[in-house]
């Protein structure tokens, strides 16, 4: 098993470009999540997924889109990249069946530079 | 608010020397709490949960403990290959169910 796989791992983009960060897992998990960490703060959250075609915003969801038309991915996207969006993102999973959310596996995480 | 503060910010230790890394948290409610690791470069991996105060659980050189209002996670004989940032994160019960993650504990253990 992979596990959660993140792709690209490093991507840099010039201010207003856009971008899609894809996200798969293959432990059947219903939940998936996008993060984002910056330096100082702890892990937040942009978009989280329930189901198969659901989507639903996080704390910090401004200037992100997401779609998860197949369980095993969940996309983020970003449609006009902002320097402020620089940053590791990073996608999770869980399985929600004893309702307990934090037990989540991470992916290796993408480090996007927006210049 | 759900709240996560996490002391020390770094922590540098010889080989062995044991110690604690703290977690201090405000939730409405507790449902969870949680302890991950994360090496330089990658993704946090999920270390313990622990669910009511007076919980333990261990796992290797690790003991996560847990009271009302902070959580630790003591480190006994540690060695080199322990040296990783700690997050603790809290998910709060009822309502939305989201995890709120400190921003950690950077340890590191001198051989």
């Amino acid at each position: 098993n992979a596990g959660v796989t993140q792709t690209p791992k490093f991507r840099v983009l010039k201010t207003g470009q856009s971008m899609t960060l894809l996200c798969a897992q293959d432990m059947n998990h219903e939940y998936m999540y996008w993060y984002r960490q910056d330096p100082g703060m702890g892990l937040r959250l942009i978009h989280y997924s329930v189901g198969e075609g659901t989507t639903a915003k996080g704390e910090v969801p401004d200037g992100y889109n997401v779609s998860r038309l197949k369980k095993q991915n969940f996309l983020l996207g970003l449609e006009s990249a902002a320097p402020s969006q620089t940053s590791v993102y990073f996608c999770a999973s869980s399985e929600p069946g004893t309702g307990i959310l934090g037990e989540q596996f991470f992916g290796p995480g993408t480090r996007l530079t927006v210049l | 608010e759900d709240q996560v503060t996490q002391s020390p910010e770094a922590l540098r230790l010889q080989e062995g020397e044991s110690s604690s890394l703290n977690c201090s948290y405000t939730v409405s409610g507790l449902r969870g709490l949680f302890w991950y690791r994360q090496d330089p470069g990658k993704g946090p991996e999920f270390l313990f949960t622990l669910y009511s105060a007076g919980e333990e659980k261990e796992k290797e050189r690790l003991k996560a403990t847990l009271t009302k209002k902070e959580s630790f996670l003591h480190i006994t004989a540690p060695k080199p290959e322990d040296s990783a940032t700690y997050l603790c994160a809290v998910q709060a019960s009822g309502g939305y169910q989201k995890v709120t993650f400190g921003t950690g504990t950077k340890l590191q253990v001198i051989p």
